[in-house]
């Protein structure tokens, strides 16, 4: 059972766009900890994707956002593509778990 | 650009030790944080261990402590995870990736592409 809840999968047709939802607590995403969103396509390393909440990395396209109000984070894809069917994580942090760096249990994304 | 390239893993018996090595280039090693990540057949991300560049500081999840051990070169460009008393539920495909500050929430920027550790009778 993850700290942050992630639902286990979504889906969406090509075009539209999906929301993965990042639900925590007061003691990680609601004590002001960043929120950071991986993609990890079938196979490979997971792939840094959105950080601190809402900054893309160079490189990835402006179809992919996130937000983060309160104990939850958002990602949201618009203009789905094909190429987007993988799993999503989310990560922060936690302040009262030794060590502390936790994980979303991860979205597989289907693109119908 | 950047890479980091992990090695060492492999079946190991319920107990026994395996020591993981990541390579790193690229950058300049030891500026940076360095943490293991962890995935299971068919799970999700576990994080495991982090050390600090200049090695004074590092940490472990609960469930890997006391038996597995992070350390880095510097010299050499690489990082080891040191893995004892290894159980079934250490299985998983070991990842090194690259954390972009100190701060404790910073994320991980640079991943490899992972090495697999199986732990079976």
């Amino acid at each position: 059972q993850s700290v942050l809840t992630q639902p286990p999968s979504v889906s969406g047709a090509p075009g539209q766009r999906v929301t993965i939802s990042c639900t925590g607590s007061s003691s990680n995403i609601g004590a002001g900890y960043d929120v950071h969103w991986y993609q990890q396509l079938p196979g490979t390393a997971p792939k840094l994707l959105i950080f601190s909440n809402s900054n893309r990395p160079s490189g990835v396209p402006d179809r992919f956002s996130g937000s983060k109000s309160g104990t939850s984070a958002s990602l949201a894809i618009s203009g789905l593509q094909a190429d987007d069917e993988a799993d999503y994580y989310c990560q922060s942090y936690d302040s009262s778990l030794s060590g502390s760096w936790v994980f979303g249990g991860g979205t597989q994304l289907t693109v119908l | 650009q950047v890479q980091l390239v992990e090695s060492g893993g492999g079946l190991v018996k319920p107990g026994g030790s395996l020591r993981l090595s990541c390579a790193a280039s690229g950058f300049t090693f030891s500026d940076y944080y360095i943490n293991w990540i962890r995935q299971a057949p068919g799970k999700g991300l576990e994080w495991v261990s982090y050390i600090s560049g200049s090695s004074r500081y590092t940490d472990y999840a609960d469930s890997v402590k006391g038996r597995f051990t992070i350390s880095r070169d510097n010299a050499r460009n690489s990082l080891y995870l040191q893995l004892n008393s290894l159980r079934a539920e250490d299985t998983a495909v070991y990842f090194c990736a690259r954390r972009t500050d100190a701060t404790v929430s910073s994320p991980l920027d640079y991943w490899g592409q992972g090495t697999l550790v199986t732990v079976s009778s």
